[in-house]
């Protein structure tokens, strides 16, 4: 069973308009989520994150916004630019100081800019 | 600035063979782990390690075995790999516990 959910597989959105990516997860005790960015051929990057004392984080271009009680949490990417093209995947984590948290990761979703 | 480099970059296997997978780090990580990503099912931990001589098994460790015998390196082992580890094999590696670098990957194709 999934613990993180990423139901769209793909996502084509035009340039300068607003890409919104969704990630639904189960495990109640995730208290950190992640969002990654994959080319082809490469490893994941990391791109933005949030704690789960938050409900929104910014940076630049990108925010995530997190929903607790859904259990929800989204990737706004405005305004969309061609090279924002690529294989977004939402990874959460939860609490254990001193150990290495295990993310775990959604599918993913294909993400197309069109020009 | 290498970061995490993973060797070899592609392999193909004939069922029963052996192999080891090399991630190394340069960036002095505690923490270092292996994912495989298949089609549809993202990334899903293999092990992983929160330091030097130290591992754990992650959610699908069957099949494979791992060390760390130095702080820098995790390798990945298949004993008698199986068409089912066909797949793209990620190393990567944490200080702080939250930020993972990714190694570029190794697509292992067994037949």
């Amino acid at each position: 069973d999934q613990q993180v959910k990423q139901n769209s597989p793909s996502l084509s959105v035009q340039e300068g308009r607003i890409s919104i990516l969704n990630c639904d997860y189960t495990n109640s005790m995730f208290d950190y989520f992640l969002w990654y960015k994959k080319y082809p051929a490469e490893g994941p990057t990391f791109l933005i994150s949030i704690s789960s004392i938050k409900d929104k984080n910014e940076d630049g271009r990108f925010t995530v916004f997190l929903n607790k009680s859904a259990k929800h949490l989204s990737l706004h990417i405005v305004p969309s630019q061609p090279g924002d093209s690529a294989v977004y995947f939402c990874a959460a984590s939860e609490g254990g100081s001193g150990s290495a948290r295990q993310l775990t990761f959604g599918s993913g979703t294909q993400l197309t800019v069109l020009p | 600035n290498a970061g995490v480099t993973q060797t070899p970059k592609f392999r193909v296997l004939k069922t029963g063979q052996s192999m080891t997978l090399l991630c190394a780090q340069d960036m002095n990580h505690e923490y270092m782990y292996w994912y495989r990503q298949d089609p549809g099912m993202g990334l899903r931990l293999i092990h992983y390690s929160v330091g030097e001589g130290t591992t754990a098994k992650g959610e699908v460790p069957d099949g494979y075995n791992v060390s760390r015998l130095k702080k820098q390196n995790f390798l990945l082992g298949l004993e008698s790999a199986a068409p089912s580890q066909t797949s793209v094999y990620f190393c990567a590696s944490s200080f702080s516990n939250y930020g993972y670098t990714f190694g570029s990957g190794t697509r292992l194709t067994v037949v």
